[in-house]
C-alpha cells in the first residue's frame, strides 16, 4: 500500500492563478479530508468527504473547492490563488464514521508546500 | 466550543531529561477521542496515540506516557529520558462529530520540542 499520496510536494503560484492539489489513497477509506497548516495555528480543516459524491465544508473553506468522484481521489482546487493561501496542505483519510467511528485514526499524506506570490 | 490548547509553544531540554507536553481541551460532546501526533523535521504527521473519553487509564509505551484527566480536561504527554530523535512538533487533537455525523479533528497549535545533546 502506498497509503495517502499527495502531488505536488512543492508549488509556487502567482496571485490569481488556479491549480489543483492532488490526493489519493489506496486503503479503500471512505472518509477523506484536507487541512492546512500555518505557523502557530496547528492544522485547520478545509473540506472533507464521507464518501464518493459527498463533500462538506470544514473550518476554513473559502477560496477552495473539492469534489469526490471516486473513493480513491480527493482533489483540492484553488480557483484564484491569494497570498493568504500560502501554507502547507495535508490530505488525510480514515475508514469511515460508521465502520471506524469518530475515534478512527486518520492517515496523513506527506503534505504540499504552497507559496503564493 | 470545541477547542484544544497547547500553551507551550516551544520547549527546549537537554538529552535524557524528562519532559511533559500539556494539552487542555474543551468539548460539549460526552463521547470524544483525543489524539497525539508527532511532526518531525521531515514534515510528515505520525500518529502516536488515541484515547477514548470513557477510558481514563494512563498509558505507557516505552519512553512515552500519557495522562488523561477528564476532571481537568487535560491529556498530557510525557517523554522520559528524552533523546535527540524526539525533537519534533507535537500536536494534540480532539475528534468531534459534525452535524452530518462525520468526524473531524480539531488540532492544538502544537508544541515545538527541541532536545539538545
Amino acid at each position: 500500500n502506498a497509503g495517502v499520496t499527495q502531488t505536488p510536494k512543492f508549488q509556487v503560484l502567482k496571485t490569481g492563478q488556479s491549480m489543483t492539489l492532488q490526493c489519493a489513497q489506496d486503503m479503500n477509506h471512505e472518509y477523506m479530508s484536507w487541512y492546512r497548516q500555518d505557523p502557530g495555528m496547528g492544522l485547520r480543516l478545509i473540506h472533507y468527504s464521507v464518501g464518493a459524491g459527498i463533500t462538506d465544508q470544514g473550518e476554513v473553506p473559502n477560496g477552495y473547492n473539492v469534489s469526490r468522484s471516486t473513493t480513491e481521489d480527493f482533489p483540492l482546487r484553488l480557483l484564484s490563488a491569494a497570498p493568504s493561501q500560502t501554507s502547507v496542505y495535508f490530505c488525510a483519510s480514515s475508514y469511515s464514521i460508521t465502520r471506524g467511528g469518530p475515534g478512527d485514526e486518520q492517515f496523513f499524506g506527506p503534505g504540499t508546500r504552497l507559496t503564493v506570490l | 466550543a470545541q477547542k484544544v490548547t497547547q500553551a507551550q509553544t516551544e520547549i527546549s531540554v537537554v538529552e535524557k531529561e524528562d519532559v511533559t507536553l500539556d494539552c487542555v481541551y474543551e468539548t460539549r460532546d460526552t463521547t470524544y477521542y483525543l489524539f497525539w501526533y508527532k511532526q518531525p523535521p521531515s514534515g510528515e504527521l505520525v500518529f502516536l496515540i488515541r484515547r477514548n473519553s470513557f477510558d481514563e487509564q494512563n498509558e505507557i509505551s516505552g519512553r512515552y506516557s500519557w495522562n488523561f484527566q477528564k476532571s481537568t480536561s487535560s491529556f498530557n504527554f510525557t517523554i522520559t529520558a528524552s533523546q535527540v530523535v524526539d525533537s519534533a512538533v507535537y500536536f494534540c487533537a480532539l475528534s468531534v462529530t459534525t452535524i452530518q455525523g462525520a468526524q473531524k479533528l480539531v488540532f492544538g497549535q502544537g508544541t515545538r520540542l527541541t532536545i539538545n545533546p
